[in-house]
């Protein structure tokens, strides 16, 4: 049981490159969720999706796809990046068991230059 | 969400008992308080939530009085691994189609010290 997963965990990029962040769960959570976390700050969420096949913006969308083609899997990706995009990348998936709870995967490292 | 104020930084020493208090003065009927944690090169981790009163578990105790506008996350006796970012989060946890927003602010930047 592996909890929330996320590869890569460290990239580089230069402006204008795209990626795209995996994420997987093993946890049978309904929902996922893409939170972006800048030094010294609390995280923000990106995007989340409340179930398989639906997807919603958070706080920060702009310059950020997803996709959710499965209830275990959640990516992000980043079409043409920008040094602003230079963070630290958090999926989690939501427990339905109790309130306001998320199991965090580990994160990516990206540095966009 | 309800807003809330935190501490931005504290520091400690090994063995004592460390008190993070968080001010959430618009906190509605409904919300509850949730506290994760947060180790460096960690995602956040889910460490105590309560209603009123006091809740208990095996990491940490939560204080809640009666008026709800503030709480206080006790750790007995740290220890250097306890040195984290501690978050306040309020909210009343609505599935909100089916997903839940947690709003984190800055929290509160812990140091052990030996």
């Amino acid at each position: 049981n592996a909890g929330v997963t996320q590869t890569p965990k460290f990239q580089v990029l230069k402006t204008g490159q795209s990626m795209t962040l995996q994420c997987a769960q093993d946890m049978n959570h309904n929902s996922m969720y893409w939170y972006r976390q800048d030094p010294g700050m609390g995280l923000r969420l990106i995007y989340y999706s409340a179930s398989e096949g639906t997807t919603d913006k958070g706080e920060v969308p702009n310059g950020y796809n997803v996709s959710r083609l499965n209830k275990r899997e959640f990516s992000l990706r980043l079409e043409s990046a920008a040094p602003s995009q230079t963070s630290v990348y958090f999926c989690a998936g939501g427990s339905s068991g109790r309130y306001n709870e998320q199991f965090f995967g580990p994160g990516t490292r990206l540095t966009v230059l | 969400l309800a807003k809330t104020t935190q501490p931005i930084s504290m520091d400690s020493y090994e063995g004592q008992e460390v008190n993070i208090t968080c001010s959430h003065n618009n906190i509605a009927t409904n919300d509850y308080i949730t506290w994760y944690q947060q180790f460096p090169s960690q995602g956040p981790r889910f460490i105590i939530q309560g209603y009123k009163t006091k809740v208990t578990n095996e990491v940490a105790s939560l204080f809640i009085p009666a008026d709800r506008k503030s709480s206080t996350l006790s750790l007995p006796r740290v220890s250097l691994s306890d040195t984290a970012v501690y978050y306040c989060l309020v909210g009343d946890g609505a599935i909100i189609q089916g997903a839940q927003k947690l709003v984190f602010g800055q929290g509160t930047r812990l140091t052990i010290n030996p």
